[in-house]
């Protein structure tokens, strides 16, 4: 089993639509966990981290949910400037520090 | 700009061409990361640098050899590379590895071809 998986998608949703996808985790150690966004031929940027209690960034919000250990992104009035791949990061330090990606959800936004 | 500035862009080399790739950081973090990504695939971290020192070395073969001079600067010394090293190669650093590792800044990358 992978340690972050992510379903790859592509998600093809109107303009307009909200759209949710989730990122499952297998560390039960996994102490910090992120969305990054990545563009096309571009580096990934931090979209926003997810804290225990859910937080909210304008139309995303982002979830994490630890006795199930996945993590969500929902984005609400979905914009043409939305596409994009979503990468799920998830970070656990024990005696040493990991950082896992998973391999990203495409998200295509239509007019 | 992000602050992590990648040096070159676009490189094509031969399997014979040795080759080094760049990466500066304005941000005054103490780590830097080295990773690769390739099509369809998740990135996958081959160096970590935490002030100056090697601290992940993932399996990745002596072809590839890392440099870090300094905390602002890390390379990747290229030799004899093969066509499945094709690729994107991402810059990152941090303001700390360890408990403190988290938000990774990355460079725009060099995109690799090796013919």
């Amino acid at each position: 089993r992978k340690e972050v998986e992510q379903d790859p998608g592509p998600f093809n949703v109107p303009e307009g639509a909200t759209v949710a996808f989730n990122c499952t985790y297998s560390n039960s150690a996994s102490q910090s966990f992120f969305w990054y966004r990545q563009d096309c031929r571009k580096e990934p940027k931090l979209l926003m981290s997810v804290y225990s209690s859910g937080n909210e960034d304008g139309r995303f919000t982002a979830q994490l949910n630890r006795a199930s250990q996945y993590i969500s992104l929902l984005i609400r009035d979905s914009k043409l400037s939305d596409s994009a791949t979503y990468l799920c990061v998830v970070l656990f330090y024990s005696s040493a520090s990991k950082i896992i990606f998973g391999s990203g959800t495409r998200l295509s936004i239509r007019p | 700009e992000t602050g992590v500035t990648q040096t070159p862009r676009h490189l094509v080399m031969g399997m014979t061409n040795k080759k080094s790739l760049k990466c500066e950081q304005h941000l005054g973090h103490n780590a830097m990361y080295w990773y690769k990504q390739s099509a369809k695939k998740p990135l996958e971290l081959m160096f970590v640098y935490s002030l100056e020192e090697r601290v992940e070395n993932n399996s990745v073969p002596s072809r590839f050899s890392p440099e870090c001079p300094n905390s602002s600067h890390l390379f990747l010394h290229l030799h004899t590379l093969q066509p499945e090293d094709s690729a994107l190669y991402l810059c990152a650093s941090s303001q700390e590895w360890g408990a403190g590792a988290n938000v990774l800044t990355f460079g725009a990358g060099s995109r690799l071809t090796v013919l």
